[in-house]
């Protein structure tokens, strides 16, 4: 079954980091790049960047370049996405999202059912 | 930045058509993409490339794109049509998106 499946619900302290996985099946995983993004609580969907899985090259935005890292596992078929030095306004949901590669032109074709994240003391 | 505006809410009656539109400069310039999300699920690609429906969409869910406005068209809604709907450009390799517009069938 084609699909992406994303890692459980997180509760984080200010200034700590948390790590979302999304696990793919069901498809060549190399062939295609995985997106983030995220939605704050009253706020639109936030792009956050992707990492393309044919040569690892990514690309984030701006927004979050200093605090944010993705990486992936080929052999576990999964990407990551790390974001560090959290703040209560990173408490979102956050979703992995699939497009072929090259990245950056066209539709996210699959995505994961979101991760939500809290941040709070 | 480029930046997209949709409504916050449309309501259809039962069977009747509804359109959802997402505006932008000259967004008919751009391609632009159409998901569905309902409470608790996964975003869905229902319109990529202003107009092409993937595999499994219904043919009574149609967009189109031209000048300032894309238009998402769901004829014959149902009430499994309710749902966030948000539009989707790119925009110097950066994607933006619509702020969702809540689909109530009455």
């Amino acid at each position: 079954q084609v699909q992406l499946v994303q890692s459980g619900a997180e509760v984080k302290q200010p200034g700590a980091s948390v790590k979302v996985s999304c696990m793919t099946s069901g498809y060549p995983f190399t062939i295609y790049a995985m997106h983030w993004v995220r939605q704050a609580p009253g706020q639109r969907l936030e792009w956050m960047g992707w990492i393309n899985g044919v040569n690892g090259d990514t690309k984030y935005s701006q927004n979050f370049h200093d605090r944010v890292t993705f990486t992936m596992d080929t052999s576990a078929r999964t990407a990551y996405m790390e974001l560090r030095s959290l703040t209560p306004e990173d408490t979102a949901v956050y979703y992995c999202a699939r497009e072929g590669s090259p990245p950056g032109h066209d539709a996210l074709d699959l995505w994961g059912q979101g991760t939500n994240v809290n941040v709070s003391s | 930045s480029y930046e997209v505006t949709q409504p916050l809410s449309v309501s259809v009656a039962l069977g009747q058509t509804a359109s959802i539109t997402c505006g932008g400069n000259n967004i008919g310039s751009k391609s632009v993409h159409w998901y569905q999300r309902k409470p608790g699920q996964a975003p869905v690609l229902v319109i990529y490339r202003d107009k092409n429906r993937p595999s499994g969409i219904p043919e009574r869910i149609s967009g189109f794109n031209s000048g300032n406005t894309a238009t998402l068209t769901i004829s014959g809604a149902q009430a499994g049509d309710e749902a966030d709907y948000f539009c989707q450009v790119w925009d110097s390799r950066t994607a933006m998106f619509g702020g969702g517009t809540k689909l109530t069938v009455l």
